[in-house]
């Protein structure tokens, strides 16, 4: 158990709907980092906030938003569903300070399918 | 050009054998160069990771980054069936605490079968 905690681990849902993802970081860690795997396209970066900041943005769709809240937890929005949306949505946290390396830990993952 | 590139494979060894795994990239800015490995239905884990250029073992894996061929690679001696799963090679150009975004390649996937 790496410590961070997704929810829900599956979703299934129809085009053009809404649906929000949500992560618990491990205790202590400021950074959460949210990427997407799909079949074609491997694990893709999109997006990571530190400390309730936006810190930096990968492939992510405008149909797509995130935030972290005061108690460091985060949810991924996705609007407008369409089938391609489907995939492995994972989030990843670390704590950020100091000069050693600092690992990413991943949680189990939500799977979303869009029909 | 995807900034990391691994063969998906699949590679399928019996078991004992060596395994090597590899990965290129594009990006001249990576420090960091890490294995992850993940199960079925799991999320990645974190197996080693290596700064800049130079070899690492820890006990039956070895990582080995060439920075001036854009090349890492990692190996598992005498292979177990539990080391089936996919391993992904991810990479990132931050330094120590702000690691910051991973490029990650595709992923192999490994079968060792007894």
């Amino acid at each position: 158990d790496s410590g961070v905690t997704q929810t829900p681990k599956h979703l299934i849902t129809a085009t053009g709907q809404r649906v929000t993802l949500r992560c618990s970081p491990r205790s202590g860690d400021l950074s959460v980092y949210w990427y997407q795997q799909s079949l074609d396209q491997g694990l893709q970066f999109l997006i990571q906030y530190y400390n309730g900041e936006e810190r930096a943005k990968g492939n992510i769709l405008e149909r797509f938003s995130a935030q972290q809240f005061p108690d460091l937890h985060s949810e991924l929005n996705l609007s407008s569903l369409e089938l391609g949306d489907s995939a492995l949505y994972f989030c990843a946290s670390s704590v950020v300070g100091g000069r050693d390396f600092t690992e990413a830990f991943f949680g189990q993952g939500t799977r979303l399918t869009v029909v | 050009q995807k900034e990391v590139e691994q063969d998906p494979g699949p590679l399928s060894v019996p078991e004992g054998a060596i395994v090597s795994l590899n990965c290129t990239y594009s990006n001249s800015a990576f420090q960091y160069f890490m294995w992850y490995r993940q199960y079925s239905r799991k999320g990645p884990e974190l197996l080693m990771y290596t700064y800049s250029s130079g070899n690492k073992e820890d006990g039956r894996f070895t990582a080995q980054v060439d920075k001036s061929s854009k090349y890492i690679s990692l190996f598992i001696r005498d292979s177990q069936p539990s080391d089936s799963a996919t391993y992904l090679c991810a990479m990132s150009a931050g330094r120590g605490s702000t690691l910051g975004r991973l490029y990650f390649g595709r992923g192999t996937q490994l079968t060792v079968w007894p």
